[in-house]
């Protein structure tokens, strides 16, 4: 069964601290991995989408990182902001690339 | 671009009304979707179609569930009778060309509650 499960659940930071997000596939074959923001309120919003021949992209202070052998994927967040504040939420599409897997999210919380 | 146009933003219905949600995708893209997300679930991908015709509806929960894409600017969400179970947040996206490689666009969301 194809899921994709993210870690942790959530997760509370002090402002200006870094902070890794996890995101682990079982999805195969695979086309690609990408990381969505969503405010509260809000719909996602892209962060990074990455194919299975990348190994990391940047997107400002977000870098997201991929082990397409493992199938695993981080997202870091450098020096975080209280506008980080969000849910993160990983997808992994399958190759047909009309399949998209859902992770539940991890809730980050930047506090002061 | 105004982006993706959703609405309403919030309904309030009563169990077995009818339920239309609206969305009017970004000008020029050819893709367009709807998701479902609630707590227990997160985001669920219920339909997507590709210039106007729909393509995988498998996400689709039951038959109280239809969707329609009259034009390339205009889709409709619509449930008939609605359930309390329906309660959620309802999302259309939109994206030209293919949605592995590309990137999608959401909307705002409607958030849906029956009682």
């Amino acid at each position: 069964k194809n899921q994709v499960e993210q870690s942790p659940q959530s997760l509370i930071i002090l402002e200006g601290k870094n902070c890794t997000l996890q995101c682990n596939y079982t999805v195969s074959p695979f086309s690609n991995l990408r990381w969505y923001k969503q405010d509260t309120g809000r719909g996602p919003v892209s962060l990074t989408i990455m194919t299975f021949s990348e190994n990391t992209k940047s997107n400002g202070r977000y870098t997201a990182t991929l082990d397409a052998d493992t199938k695993q994927s981080s997202l870091h967040i450098t020096a975080s902001q209280l506008s980080d504040s969000a849910s993160y939420i990983c997808v992994v599409s399958g190759l047909a690339g009309n399949q998209f897997y859902f992770g539940t999210g991890t809730s980050l919380t930047v506090i002061p | 671009d105004a982006g993706v146009i959703q609405s309403p933003r919030h309904e309030v219905t009563e169990m077995g009304q009818e339920v239309t949600l609206r969305c009017k995708p970004i000008s020029g893209h050819d893709y367009l979707f709807w998701y479902r997300q609630t707590m227990m679930r997160g985001l669920e991908l219920l339909i997507y179609f590709n210039n106007n015709v729909p393509i995988d509806d498998s996400g689709m929960p039951e038959d109280r569930f239809s969707a329609k894409m009259p034009n390339a600017s205009f889709s409709t969400l619509k449930i008939q009778p609605s359930e309390p179970r329906d309660s959620a947040v309802y999302f259309c996206a939109s994206s030209y060309g293919q949605p592995s490689v590309y990137e999608q666009y959401f909307g705002p969301g409607t958030r849906l509650t029956v009682t």
